[in-house]
């Protein structure tokens, strides 16, 4: 079975600072994907990142970056100099090769405080 | 371009009636999904369609609860005889092509209420 767990349910911070979600999986499979989403107020999910199970380079676009590590099976997403439209729930997702469902975590809650 | 729309955005319903989600996705794609978002469970996979047939029914938490979709686009999430458990947000996504890995693109959501 394939489990997703997001272990921070909540991270307040102040405007500019670095933070860390963390994302820690299961999964039997040798080959998979892994997506973050981000959920802001207005309560629509937003499309964030895909990385396949093949592709362990980290990624940066602006401001945010990820850590993708098999060996310790996280999928860790860092916000660098955080904004306040950065506030939201952080969802992580897992899918299996050929199996379309996702499996989301619990979700994180970033508070970004000016 | 349009995103994915659902329809209603707020439903407050009674216990015991049944009820219609409705979902258009985005147009060109031909999977689409349904998930449902609550405090208990977090968000959950309940159905996936590729065209027109679903190959995997495996969230639907009762036979309370079905789906269809036609014309490989729009779908209708049907609860019968709903109970206050079912109070939840329902959220409809569609991507492109059949593929695992596929970003999905999700609607707004529709809340369904059940007093």
């Amino acid at each position: 079975a394939q489990k997703v767990t997001q272990a921070q349910t909540e991270i307040s911070v102040v405007e500019k600072e670095d933070v860390t979600l963390d994302c820690v999986y299961e999964t039997r499979d040798t080959t998979y994907y892994l997506f973050w989403y981000k959920q802001p107020p207005s309560g629509e999910l937003v499309f964030l990142i895909r990385r396949n199970s093949f592709d362990e380079q980290n990624e940066i676009s602006g401001r945010y970056s990820w850590n993708f590590q098999k060996s310790t099976s996280s999928f860790n997403f860092t916000i660098t100099a955080s904004q306040v439209v950065d506030s939201a729930v952080y969802f992580c997702a897992l899918s299996r090769t050929g199996f379309q469902k996702l499996v989301f975590g619990t979700g994180t809650r970033l508070l970004v405080s000016p | 371009g349009a995103g994915v729309s659902q329809s209603p955005s707020n439903k407050v319903t009674e216990k015991g009636k049944d009820v219609e989600l409705r979902c258009d996705p985005i147009s060109g794609h031909t999977a689409l999904y349904w998930y449902r978002q609550s405090l208990g469970q977090g968000l959950e996979f309940l159905i996936y369609f590729q065209g027109n047939s679903a190959p995997d029914k495996s969230g639907l938490p009762s036979d309370r609860f079905s789906a269809e979709r036609t014309g490989g686009s729009v779908s209708t999430l049907t609860i019968q005889r709903t109970q206050q458990e079912d109070s939840a947000v329902y959220l409809c996504a569609s991507s492109i092509g059949d593929r695992g890995g596929n970003e999905q693109f999700f609607g707004p959501g529709t809340r369904l209420t059940v007093l």
